[in-house]
């Protein structure tokens, strides 16, 4: 079993949806989680960053973590066709970060 | 505030040659990582630096990478011999300490053929 796992997609989408994107984890030490985006042939870049369980709110951007179900997902309300990127999960738990796979996602306008 | 730089953007090389990348942190940032990004894969870290130390090689392949970081600031991450299957994207990425956020450069995409 990965540490991390996340849906690949791709995810297509029209403009004003909603987007819900999750990944699940296995490593219990895991506190710190992270979800990136990467545009095409860009580095990633940290788009939200939340400690231990709860919801943590930016624009609009929800990321929420379930530390009991080792799951973390994250919401794109609104969307927009410049939020079309890779979103790429990572975690920690003071150790180098450990990413997921990254899912492709599309907004069509 | 600069960015994390790499050099060069694009590499296409033989199997069997060598390669070379280069990687300047943000000003500061204590804590430096080389990570391999493979074609539809998340990043897989490959080697970390705090200033000029190792902290953890334990993903680097040693028969065939080496990295190092000169004076705590600038990084090189050598490959060789290449192989076909070292295609990818290499990033670096910089933190101010080892609980901190990342901050990524746009990476270096090398071709194996």
């Amino acid at each position: 079993q990965k540490e991390v796992e996340q849906d690949p997609g791709p995810l297509s989408v029209p403009e004003g949806a909603i987007v819900s994107l999750n990944c699940t984890y296995s490593n219990s030490a895991f506190q710190y989680f992270m979800w990136y985006r990467q545009y095409s042939r860009k580095g990633p870049e940290l788009l939200m960053y939340t400690y231990s369980s709860g919801n943590k709110e930016d624009g609009r951007f929800t990321a929420q973590v379930d530390k009991s179900s080792k799951y973390i997902s994250l919401f794109i309300r609104d969307s927009q066709p410049s939020d079309s990127a890779t979103y790429l999960c990572a975690m920690t738990g003071n150790t180098p970060l450990v990413f997921g796979k990254g899912t492709r996602l599309s907004v069509i306008a | 505030e600069a960015g994390v730089a790499q050099s060069p953007r694009y590499k296409i090389i033989e199997k069997r040659q060598s390669v070379a990348f280069w990687c300047n942190p943000i000003s500061g940032h204590a804590t430096l990582y080389w990570y391999q990004q493979i074609l539809g894969q998340g990043p897989k870290l490959l080697i970390q630096f705090q200033n000029n130390g190792v902290v953890d090689d334990s993903q680097l392949p040693k028969d065939r990478f080496s990295a190092e970081r000169l004076k705590g600031v600038d990084s090189t991450l050598k490959i060789q011999p290449a192989k076909l299957e070292d295609s990818a994207v290499y990033l670096c990425a910089s933190s101010l300490d080892l609980a901190g956020g990342y901050t990524f450069g746009s990476g270096t995409r090398l071709t194996v053929v």
